[in-house]
């Protein structure tokens, strides 16, 4: 049964710093990845995808890596502002079509 | 266009009594995901509707949990009678169709049950 993690599940950063959101999964057979946002009342918003054959994707400030084999991805918030504040999730897919299996998230608090 | 649309936003009821959230997602969406959201974790998919069949439903309660999809358009789920631990945000989601990666989620609605 694959279980995802992330670690922290809070995290606080002055404004300007670089944000590093862990997420590890335990089985490697994966189709894809994904990184979401959750804000607060509000539903989550795709981040950015990650196919299994791809090491990264990039979408402006966020830039998400992935290792399969060590069963990891990160995702990197250049030069954090206060509007990133929110809960990141990470989730899987076994295969095309499957379910999303989700992290707990981790809760991003940027202080200006 | 517009979103995926969730009723109620927050229900208050007391263990035991029963409750009914509806979802009405984007406009052409064949595929509809109910999750279940506990404080501090990360969605849980309740259930899986491809137009208005079931594609998964493994790990729905279906002792006190029930959903359904009439017409292939709007979903409603169903708990009865509610327990402490069903205490959730329960968040709707739709996509273009099954294979379709990108799911568009609703605001959730907030049920706490006491």
């Amino acid at each position: 049964k694959q279980e995802v993690t992330q670690i922290p599940a809070a995290l606080s950063v002055p404004e300007g710093e670089n944000l590093v959101l862990n997420c590890s999964f335990t089985d490697s057979a994966i189709y894809n990845l994904q990184w979401f946002r959750q804000d607060p009342g509000k539903g989550l918003t795709s981040l950015l995808l990650i196919q299994s054959s791809q090491r990264e994707q990039t979408s402006g400030r966020l830039n998400a890596s992935l290792d399969k084999s060590s069963g990891r991805s990160t995702l990197y918030i250049a030069a954090s502002q206060p509007g990133d504040s929110a809960t990141y999730l990470c989730a899987v897919r076994r295969t095309a079509g499957n379910k999303l299996t989700f992290g707990g998230g981790t809760r991003v608090l940027v202080k200006p | 266009e517009a979103g995926v649309a969730q009723s109620p936003r927050y229900k208050i009821i007391e263990k035991r009594q029963s409750v009914a959230f509806w979802c009405n997602p984007i406009s052409g969406h064949a595929t509809l995901y109910w999750y279940q959201q506990i404080l501090g974790q990360g969605p849980k998919l309740l259930i899986q509707f491809q137009n208005n069949g079931v594609v998964d439903d493994s790990q729905l309660p279906k002792d006190r949990f029930s959903a359904e999809r009439l017409k292939g358009v709007d979903s409603t789920l169903k708990i009865q009678p509610a327990k402490l631990e069903d205490s959730a945000v329960y968040l709707c989601a739709s996509s273009l169709w099954q294979l379709q990666e990108t799911q568009y989620f609703g605001p959730g609605t907030r049920l706490l049950v006491l």
